[in-house]
């Protein structure tokens, strides 16, 4: 069983489109990043969230911490090629551990 | 900054053969990260060391493999002797802090494939 479980898995949009991916666990964390990895490289951070509750935006990405601080999400309005990656969620406390993370591909 | 450096880039090699994958991490950061990934498995952490001790290697999958840090420039992940399902991008990332909380930055990555 993964400590953080994400969803989907797989996500195949057309640009322009609205999308929600998910990162759930039954543990509470301290604090949860998420990363984007593109095909040959290495992932590169996004966001930092750590309070329970809280939002914080990237341009058009909207991340979101549960209140129980054991899940969050991240979305991302009319979306676009460039946003193709792999997105990651990683815990904030031991064990330091990756989601399997969502592929996105995003059509022209 | 020229950000982590890893070597090299590709490594193809027969079973049974030892490996040596290379890291150098960013000036000034004193925490070091051994990462694998897999279609299968996902990234996975292997070890991870805090001003040059190893602190965790509980990610370590077999006494084939084991890892070294000398000193705050340098670091290598050793596999003796190498098996076909070692095969994998292996990325090594060093932390910064900005305040609280650390921010991983990858290197390249190293593909192995082990035939």
């Amino acid at each position: 069983t993964q400590l953080l479980e994400q969803s989907p898995q797989f996500l195949s949009i057309q640009e322009g489109e609205n999308l929600t991916v998910y990162c759930n666990s039954s543990s509470v964390f301290s604090s949860l990043q998420w990363y984007r990895q593109e095909p040959g490289e290495g992932p590169v951070l996004l966001v930092t969230v750590v309070t329970g509750g809280e939002v914080k935006k990237l341009k058009r990405l909207t991340f979101q911490f549960g209140d129980a601080r054991k899940d969050s999400s991240l979305h991302i309005t009319a979306a676009q090629p460039g946003d193709t990656g792999l997105y990651l969620c990683f815990s904030g406390n031991t064990p330091l551990v990756f989601g399997k993370g969502t592929r996105l591909s995003v059509i022209a | 900054d020229a950000g982590v450096i890893q070597s090299p880039r590709h490594e193809v090699t027969e079973m049974g053969q030892e490996v040596t994958l290379r890291c150098k991490p960013i000036s000034g950061h004193n925490s070091l990260f051994w990462y694998r990934q897999t279609m299968m498995r996902g990234l996975e952490l292997l070890i991870y060391f805090n001003n040059n001790v190893p602190i965790d290697d509980s990610g370590m999958p077999e006494d084939r493999f084991s890892a070294k840090m000398p000193n705050a420039s340098f670091s290598t992940l050793k596999i003796q002797p190498s098996e076909p399902r070692d095969s994998a991008v292996y990325f090594c990332a060093s932390i910064g802090y900005s305040g609280t909380y650390g921010k991983q930055f990858f290197g390249p990555g190293t593909r192995l494939t082990v035939l």
